[in-house]
């Protein structure tokens, strides 16, 4: 067990519709990262949150948004989702954003958009 | 932005032999690289890690080699068992700027079979 905490494990929902995923960190973790993965583009990076603020932003659509709160949990929003949305949303915090920070991992919420 | 370049995506080996798996990467100023390993249904998990100023880096049957000048490194796993197959991932990671993000490579599916 990773100590990060994601929900829910498993998400079906239609085309056209809006999720919210949720990540909490290990404890002490101020730094949150989401990844997305899906079977033809691995891992790829979305957004990172450092104690509340927007940090980095990779490959992520306008469709979607993230924020961290005071209590450092985090959320990913995905919004008008489209079939090509499906995939393995993760989550991974680390205690800070610098220099070999040691990223831990949740197991994931699997979308499904059918 | 960094790119990161891993081979090969697929690997077979007898258990006992040893399996080697390679990474290129495009941003000179990285100086981070971990090497994560997931298996079916988790999240992926740190396996060893090494940082720019250290060339070889081992841990029991696992080491990892880096070539500063070159842009790569590689993971390097002897004596495999059964329990290695999993899905590895090579990471880069720059610190400093405003950036402190994972960029992973496409991932490696390793089959050791018994």
């Amino acid at each position: 067990d990773s100590g990060v905490t994601q929900t829910p494990k498993h998400l079906i929902t239609a085309t056209g519709q809006r999720v919210t995923l949720r990540c909490s960190p290990r404890s002490g973790d101020l730094s949150v990262y989401w990844y997305q993965q899906s079977l033809d583009q691995g891992l790829q990076f979305l957004i990172q949150y450092y104690n509340g603020e927007e940090r980095a932003k990779g490959n992520i659509l306008e469709r979607f948004s993230a924020q961290q709160f005071p209590d450092l949990h985090s959320e990913l929003n995905l919004s008008s989702l489209e079939l090509g949305d499906s995939a393995l949303y993760f989550c991974a915090s680390s205690v800070e954003q610098g220099f070999g920070t040691e990223a831990f991992f949740g197991q994931g919420t699997r979308l499904t958009v059918v | 932005g960094e790119n990161v370049e891993q081979h090969p995506s697929t690997l077979s080996v007898q258990e006992g032999d040893s399996a080697v798996i390679k990474c290129t990467y495009s941003d000179s100023a990285s100086n981070y690289f971990p090497w994560y390993k997931q298996e079916l249904g988790k999240g992926p998990q740190l396996i060893i890690d090494i940082r720019s100023n250290v060339g070889e880096k081992k841990d029991q049957r696992i080491a990892v080699t880096l070539n500063k000048t070159a842009k790569h490194f590689s993971l390097h796993i002897t004596e495999t068992q059964p329990e290695d197959s999993a899905v590895y991932f090579c990471a880069a990671q720059n610190y400093g700027g405003s950036q402190g993000n994972l960029i992973f490579g496409k991932g490696t599916k390793l089959s050791v079979k018994p």
